[in-house]
């Protein structure tokens, strides 16, 4: 069976510096898509970041990279120098098998404080 | 930004009542999904559809039906509402025909259900 692990209910970060939000995932599949998304207290979902399982490097966007690390089954999300308004769950997600639908993990909780 | 909408954004109502959350997009996306999520839970998804006239159950078990006439349309409705069903409901959609499984999934601002 497929899993989304994400093991850090919540996370404090200083302004200004840089997290790591581990995930860990499970999948027999050697094809498979990882996502993260952000939440903020007023509830839309925001998409973040994505990485194939076949791409060889790692993903950015902006402030946003994803640390693959295929053969532990890691795709933990990390934010440099973190801004108050990065407060919010960040959710880390799979794509499974040759569908569209997603599987997410439980969350983690990020505050940044000033 | 993604233009997918959700209406109502909140509603309080009675037991008993039939509820339809709206959901439309305006990206010509094919895709389009349904999740539940309890406040600071993990999001479940409950309905998809990969096109018109397709609709298919996810992996939460739920009471809602929904329907998928036109591509950029997907409500979901609640034939009599229980205290049970009180959650937040987050629309998605993904992907224009043809375009593979990488595409990510574009979410509207959800709607806070609270049953009384």
């Amino acid at each position: 069976a497929q899993k989304i692990t994400q093991t850090q209910p919540g996370m404090f970060v200083q302004e200004k510096e840089a997290v790591t939000l581990d995930c860990t995932y499970d999948t027999s599949d050697p094809s498979y898509g990882l996502f993260w998304y952000k939440q903020p207290s007023s509830g839309e979902m925001i998409f973040l970041i994505y990485q194939g399982s076949y791409d060889q490097q790692n993903a950015t966007e902006g402030r946003y990279s994803l640390n693959f690390q295929k053969a532990r089954k890691s795709a933990n999300l990390v934010i440099s120098a973190s801004q108050l308004g990065d407060s919010a769950m960040y959710f880390c997600a799979m794509r499974r098998d040759s569908s569209y639908k997603l599987i997410f993990g439980s969350g983690t909780r990020l505050l940044v404080r000033p | 930004e993604a233009d997918i909408y959700q209406t109502p954004r909140y509603l309080v109502i009675g037991t008993g009542k039939k509820i339809t959350l709206e959901c439309s997009q305006t990206m010509g996306h094919d895709k389009m999904y349904w999740y539940q999520q309890d406040p600071g839970m993990e999001l479940h998804l409950i309905h998809y559809s990969y096109g018109v006239n397709s609709t298919e159950k996810g992996d939460l078990s739920s009471e809602s039906t929904v329907s998928r006439i036109r591509t950029e349309h997907f409500p979901l409705t609640l034939e009599s509402a229980r205290p049970s069903h009180t959650s937040q409901y987050l629309c998605a959609s993904s992907g224009l025909p043809g375009q593979g499984t990488n595409q990510p999934q574009h979410f509207g601002d959800g709607t806070r259900l609270s049953i009384l």
